[in-house]
């Protein structure tokens, strides 16, 4: 496989589920992102991973808890979710070195979570 | 704090005419790169073209090219010779030179008509 891949596609949870959301990328790249994309709304910056070191945690409350256990693998743990956490949660990676090149995001399909 | 701003939620365009989607941003920032990213329904987010603050001459890639006005801090894309396949939601995003931070606008929803 190459590029970004995010599973599963789509999640169903109720407010007291755990579940997990899965990245994986194959293109080499040494950070690796989560964003939130809700209806007319602008792409919201939740995690920034360099080098599997968190660099940004954007505010995000608590119920969503981040891990990068290597370069090529993220996930977001969900846990007690509200249902204004339904969106679309979107997972990217770059290279982080300088110039317009670097740092020009490829991003997967995204997992579309609904809680209710 | 850096602002994108895209003043057009919805566009249409026939087939193989041109059509131009509007995006403004607000930095103090003198050096900075630009991208316009394309989100087909199949909900990838796809890059489409990407311009560094410090070039005069507008970046063009095939049917897309940009209008930068760095002293109005306005990056239009233009797509020529418009196709169906280029019905997607439109994103207008802004970078600075250091940092990881990508910053996006609205969004423009664009409907390529047959």
């Amino acid at each position: 496989e190459t590029g970004v891949t995010q599973t599963p596609r789509h999640l169903v949870m109720g407010m007291t589920n755990k579940k997990s959301l899965k990245c994986e990328q194959h293109l080499g790249h040494n950070a690796m992102y989560w964003y939130k994309q809700s209806a007319k709304k602008p792409l919201e910056l939740m995690f920034v991973y360099s080098l599997e070191e968190r660099v940004e945690n954007n505010s995000v409350p608590s119920r969503f808890s981040p891990e990068c256990p290597n370069s090529s693998h993220l996930f977001l743990h969900l846990h007690t979710l509200q249902p204004e956490d339904s969106a679309l949660y979107l997972c990217a990676s770059s290279h982080l070195t300088g110039g317009a090149g670097a740092n020009v995001l490829t991003f997967g399909a995204g997992s579309r979570l609904t809680v209710l | 704090a850096q602002t994108v701003t895209q003043s057009q939620p919805e566009m249409s365009v026939q087939e193989a005419e041109t059509v131009t989607l509007s995006c403004t941003y607000d930095t103090s920032e003198n050096n900075y790169y630009l991208f316009w990213y394309k989100q087909p329904p199949s909900r990838q987010m796809i890059l489409v073209i990407r311009q560094e603050a410090y070039k005069q001459q507008n970046a063009t890639e095939n049917r897309f090219s940009v209008n930068f006005q760095k002293a109005a801090k306005s990056f239009s894309l233009k797509i020529s010779d418009s196709q169906l396949g280029d019905t997607a939601m439109y994103f207008c995003a802004f970078r600075e030179t250091s940092g990881s931070r990508l910053t996006f606008g609205e969004g423009t929803q664009l409907t390529v008509n047959p």
